[in-house]
């Protein structure tokens, strides 16, 4: 099995910081990564796939950039809607998840 | 609307088994496959496995492998994912995740709600 790990685990920030978090992979997953939004109580919500397209309906703050075993998630000017807990996925080798990443409010 | 149901919460005796079952609507359901991915009270996204609603094919990851089945029923578009021998550290949110179609490759596009399994005697 893939694993994944996401840097920070938390994350403090300003409305309008520009925030990045890190998802490294243990073995090369080409450019086969996506991210995800969660909020509590809620389903996970796709924001990016195969590191870098933006799906459908996400904010183009939002970008992805990375190959191989080290990616990034951007968001350039964080919005109050944005507080949330954002994950990565491999989908190279069937699918693992990072652990996560809080977003909260300074 | 391309949407996934799932059923309500279920509360179960350790050793007992569970059934959450997955309705698909707005789409075909066999063009794709469903995915099941559950998350413990607090803690992060664990991938279960997967299965082919055209072939009925599945598979399961190493941790479920034994306990865990995933079969569907195509006259009415539901998936259905069972765990068996359940214990209280299978306390968790069960998700069903559609593996997307189209430009979106190789990753869930559509989730359901959520289901909240309860083990406790």
């Amino acid at each position: 099995e893939i694993q994944m790990t996401q840097s920070p685990s938390t994350l403090s920030a300003f409305v309008g910081d520009k925030v990045t978090i890190t998802c490294r992979a243990n073995e090369s997953i080409r450019d086969w990564l996506a991210w995800f939004q969660q909020k509590p109580g809620k389903a996970p919500n796709l924001l990016i796939h195969k590191t870098s397209r933006l799906h459908r309906g996400a904010p183009s703050r939002f970008s992805g950039s990375g190959f191989g075993t080290e990616f990034t998630l951007t968001i350039t000017s964080l919005q109050p809607e944005d507080f949330a807990t954002y994950y990565c996925q491999q989908c190279n080798s069937f699918w693992s998840f990072g652990q996560g990443t809080k977003v909260e409010m300074k | 609307q391309v949407q996934l149901l799932q059923s309500g919460a279920e509360l179960r005796k350790p050793g007992a088994s569970v059934k959450v079952s997955c309705r698909a609507s707005g789409y075909t359901f066999t063009s794709s496959e469903i995915n099941w991915v559950r998350q413990a009270p607090g803690q992060g996204l664990e991938w279960m496995g997967w299965m082919n609603p055209n072939s009925g094919n599945a598979g399961y990851a190493q941790g479920f492998q034994g306990r865990v089945t995933m079969t569907r029923d195509t006259s009415t578009s539901t998936a259905y994912m069972e765990l068996s021998g359940l214990k209280s550290v299978d306390t968790a949110v069960y998700y069903c995740a559609r593996l997307g179609v189209g430009v979106v490759q190789n990753t869930f596009d559509i989730w359901g709600q959520g289901t909240m399994v309860t083990v406790s005697s």
